[in-house]
């Protein structure tokens, strides 16, 4: 079964702190997906990255970056310079081959304080 | 550019009420689309999910119904709300299925009472 685990329920850092959010997946697949979504106070959830499970290269846009790593089953998404307008919950989600089903996890939520 | 809306924002229903959201897709062409709920501090269960006109599949067994009339039209149903149906609704649609990025409404808050 896939199964995709956030262990952090909240984080609560101070402008300008670099901050991690933690992924941890399950799949028996061998090709999948993994993705992270922002879903700011306005309710909608916002793309920010799709990685495939071929693809370990880290990725970084900005101020965001993202570990893959294959070996551990994590996919973990920093913030670096955390600013006011990142305060929001972050999903990571799965996707295996063959499905339509996307797995997300529980979901973080981040408070950025000034 | 592709844009979804889904309405009402929030709705508040008695129990025993029927239920009818709705979510129409612009700027693009059978999309496949889906509905998901959120419940408070957790992540997001899929509930129905369409790859075509009339083409419905249920994930968890429920009191809630969807249809898909029109090509970029997916509805939400019920005929009686139950006090468990409060939540929040998601509609999304993805080019593809599952692997690739959605692309989620606002949102609907609802609450039974």
């Amino acid at each position: 079964a896939q199964k995709v685990t956030q262990a952090q329920t909240e984080i609560s850092v101070v402008e300008k702190e670099d901050v991690t959010l933690d992924c941890v997946y399950e799949t028996r697949d061998t090709t999948y997906y993994l993705f992270w979504y922002k879903q700011p106070p306005s309710g909608e959830l916002v793309f920010l990255i799709r990685r495939n499970s071929f693809d370990e290269q880290n990725e970084i846009s900005g101020r965001y970056s993202w570990n893959f790593q294959k070996s551990t089953s994590s996919f973990n998404f920093t913030i670096t310079a955390s600013q006011v307008v990142d305060s929001a919950v972050y999903f990571c989600a799965l996707s295996g081959t063959g499905g339509f089903k996307t797995i997300f996890g529980a979901g973080t939520r981040l408070f950025v304080k000034a | 550019s592709q844009t979804i809306h889904q309405w009402p924002a929030t709705l508040v229903q008695p129990v025993g009420s029927p239920l009818s959201l709705e979510c129409t897709v612009e700027g693009t062409s059978n999309p496949n689309l889906y509905w998901y709920r959120q419940a408070a501090g957790r992540g997001l269960q899929l509930l129905f999910y369409s790859v075509g006109i009339g083409q419905i599949s249920s994930e968890v067994p429920q009191n809630l119904s969807a249809s898909r009339p029109q090509d970029r039209q997916f509805i939400l149903s019920s005929k009686k709300l139950l006090l468990s149906d409060s939540g929040f609704y998601l509609c999304a649609w993805s080019v593809l299925p599952g692997n690739t990025e959605a692309f989620f409404g606002q949102g609907t808050r609802l609450t039974v009472v």
